[in-house]
């Protein structure tokens, strides 16, 4: 079964400060990897997806994430946030093959303070 | 972007009445959706994964006389949350799998519900 971890519980960040939130994810099979994004109040938006090809992914809202398979990690990044920016985080990974669901992280809370 | 859609987003119920949540697939069709649940401060859990036209199958740990889901077409499911308590307050999510477009997951806006 997969598993997905991110270490970061809750970053602060001034704007304009470069992002990187970890993700970790166990499997021994071939995955696909997303990040959501969950605004205050708000549902779950998509920010970026990596299914095979280009391991750098660039996504919506400036970010990319960069899947590194020897290190099973596909951290998230931004150089230079924004206050808009402040939301949770989450990362999720699947099975490649067959209908599997998303397993998630715990997430990740970003503040973006002025 | 596909989009889920999920009715009602808040709802109160009193406990021990029970509470229906819909989760439609608007523009695609869906043979897969899934039910998640997120406690305050906390990630998604899977409850149950639900496939047009059969049974949905639980996770461990989720009672599935208490969480009712139906997935009758291709383009709603619904959780059925029987005989609610305050323990079954929490933030309601479902997904559903974009048919022939690949593995891409898209999310409905969540439910709230407040048993009261």
């Amino acid at each position: 079964a997969q598993s997905v971890s991110q270490h970061n519980h809750h970053v602060i960040l001034s704007e304009a400060a470069s992002l990187e939130l970890g993700c970790n994810y166990s499997y021994g099979g071939t995955v696909n990897l997303f990040w959501y994004v969950q605004y205050p109040g708000q549902h779950l938006q998509l920010l970026l997806k990596y299914f095979s090809g280009d391991p750098l992914v660039k996504g919506i809202k400036g970010f990319e994430a960069e899947f590194i398979k020897s290190k099973f990690s596909f951290n998230l990044r931004k150089p230079s946030v924004q206050w808009s920016d402040t939301a949770e985080y989450f990362c999720a990974v699947n099975a490649r093959s067959g209908n599997t669901p998303l397993v998630f992280g715990k997430g990740t809370r970003l503040s973006v303070i002025a | 972007g596909a989009v889920v859609s999920q009715h009602p987003s808040r709802v109160i119920c009193k406990s021990g009445t029970s509470v229906k949540i819909e989760c439609r697939s608007l523009d695609f069709q869906a043979t897969t959706m899934f039910w998640y649940r997120q406690f305050p401060k906390q990630s998604l859990m899977l409850m149950a994964t639900s496939n047009e036209g059969s049974k949905a199958t639980y996770e461990q740990g989720v009672e599935k006389d208490k969480f009712l889901i139906n997935h009758a077409s291709l383009t709603l499911s619904t959780l059925t949350v029987t005989s609610a308590h305050p323990e079954d307050s929490s933030f309601y999510i479902c997904s559903a799998r974009v048919t022939g477009w690949g593995n891409t997951i898209y999310f409905g806006e969540g439910s709230w519900l407040t048993v009261v």
